[in-house]
């Protein structure tokens, strides 16, 4: 199937730092997800983007929908302990029935 | 009520072992997914159906068996698995066949024996 590599693997940080991690595919998607799983549960949508470019933001979380369509962001401002988990980008084709799931991005915040 | 129920949460199997998982959602929704989670990995789709109908298999192998007895319902029917098939399996639905508007469940932790 599909490659989404997410970058980073897996990341340690601060309690109050901000995180930036990315998603990037050989092919064009039309629409991109960010998730978020805890451990235990099944993934929890947190942002999703429509269109090239476009930028959208819930709560401390921004997430943008690169220009070329192959890769997109997401950055979490001033972490807390419940940021921890794992993030994983999707991406979903033009045609609506393709839909992959990155390889995951796994956060620890140190309080 | 956004919640969709996986039973059971977890589940030891031997090889020669048949049983289901269930997965259940009372939203109304009318696709309902089912996905393969290894460890460390991202989940894998499995089997789409939406309006009760098998719409997507992806070349899962024939000893997982899905199957959509009504629109809150989905089982999975697990025969002679291998010890590789181990994994969770998360379900998931959304008001129609849109995978940008599916909810997951809590997911059934199966280990093959």
């Amino acid at each position: 199937g599909q490659q989404l590599n997410q970058s980073p693997q897996s990341m340690f940080i601060q309690e109050g730092e901000d995180v930036s991690m990315n998603c990037t595919s050989s092919s064009i998607f039309n629409t991109w997800l960010w998730y978020k799983q805890d451990p235990g549960e099944g993934p929890v949508l947190l942002i999703a983007l429509y269109k090239a470019g476009e930028l959208t933001s819930n709560g401390r979380l921004t997430a943008q929908f690169g220009i070329t369509r192959k890769d997109s962001f997401l950055n979490i401002s001033a972490s807390i302990p419940s940021d921890v988990g794992i993030y994983f980008c999707a991406g979903l084709s033009n045609t609506g029935n393709q839909f992959y799931f990155g390889t995951g991005t796994s956060l620890t915040v140190i309080p | 009520d956004t919640e969709v129920t996986q039973t059971p949460k977890h589940l030891v199997m031997g090889m020669t072992n048949k049983k289901s998982l269930k997965c259940e959602q009372h939203m109304g929704h009318r696709a309902m997914y089912w996905y393969k989670q290894k460890a460390k990995k991202p989940p894998e789709l499995m089997f789409v159906y939406s309006y009760e109908k098998l719409s997507i298999n992806e070349s899962v192998p024939s000893r997982f068996s899905p199957e959509c007895p009504n629109s809150s319902l989905l089982n999975l029917h697990l025969h002679a698995l291998q010890p590789e098939d181990s994994a969770l399996y998360l379900c998931a639905s959304s008001q129609e066949w849109r995978f940008y508007e599916q909810y997951f469940g809590p997911g059934t932790r199966l280990t093959v024996t």
